[in-house]
């Protein structure tokens, strides 16, 4: 089983279209939990952090379910520019710094 | 800040070839990362250091890698001799602790013929 699965997509969505991403990891003794987001041909940065009782910030929206080893990513109201790729990383084991990034799910949004 | 700094941007070179990249992290942090990038794998973590030392090399391919943090503010990664299957886009990002951002370079892509 891989590490960190995401499915590749593409996902296409119109403009103000609502769309979820789903990740499942197999370590059981990740601590922290985010979500990077690329663009085409440019580094990866930090989109948010996922908590235990789910975190909103603006349109996004993060769940995680330890239970299930299962992290979501919700986006309303989707813009033009959130077409991007989508990393899930799980982190951690120990207190270690170590990420898994996902290879990432393709967000398409178009007009 | 200037953010991660990486040279060169672009690197093209010939199977058998020695290639040297740099990594300058943001100042003041202490942890700096190698990750390798491919349309194949994905993002794969190299090799990691914290306060300078090497902590992980686990992800490092084969003995023709090799990762150096001589200071605080200066990293490379050498791969010697490259071969056409290390072509890829390098990323060098860096951390400080207890924070939760890793903060990635801009990426050398990387082509060997």
């Amino acid at each position: 089983r891989k590490e960190v699965e995401q499915d590749p997509g593409p996902f296409n969505v119109p403009e103000g279209a609502t769309v979820a991403f789903n990740c499942t990891y197999s370590n059981s003794a990740s601590q922290s939990f985010f979500w990077y987001r690329q663009d085409c041909r440019k580094e990866p940065k930090l989109l948010m952090s996922v908590y235990s009782s789910g975190n909103e910030d603006g349109r996004f929206t993060a769940q995680l379910n330890r239970a299930s080893q299962y992290i979501s990513l919700l986006i309303r109201d989707s813009k033009l520019s959130d077409s991007a790729t989508y990393l899930c990383v799980p982190e951690g084991t120990g207190g270690s710094y170590i990420p898994t990034f996902g290879r990432g799910t393709s967000l398409i949004v178009h007009p | 800040d200037a953010g991660v700094i990486q040279s060169p941007r672009h690197e093209v070179t010939e199977m058998g070839q020695e290639v040297t990249l740099r990594c300058k992290p943001i100042s003041g942090h202490d942890y700096l990362f190698w990750y390798r990038q491919t349309m194949m794998r994905g993002l794969e973590l190299l090799i990691y250091f914290n306060n300078n030392v090497p902590i992980d090399d686990s992800g490092m391919p084969e003995d023709r890698f090799s990762a150096k943090m001589p200071n605080a503010s200066f990293s490379t990664l050498k791969i010697q001799p490259s071969e056409p299957r290390d072509s890829a886009v390098y990323f060098c990002a860096s951390r400080y602790t207890g924070e939760d951002e890793q903060y990635f370079g801009p990426g050398t892509r990387l082509t060997v013929t």
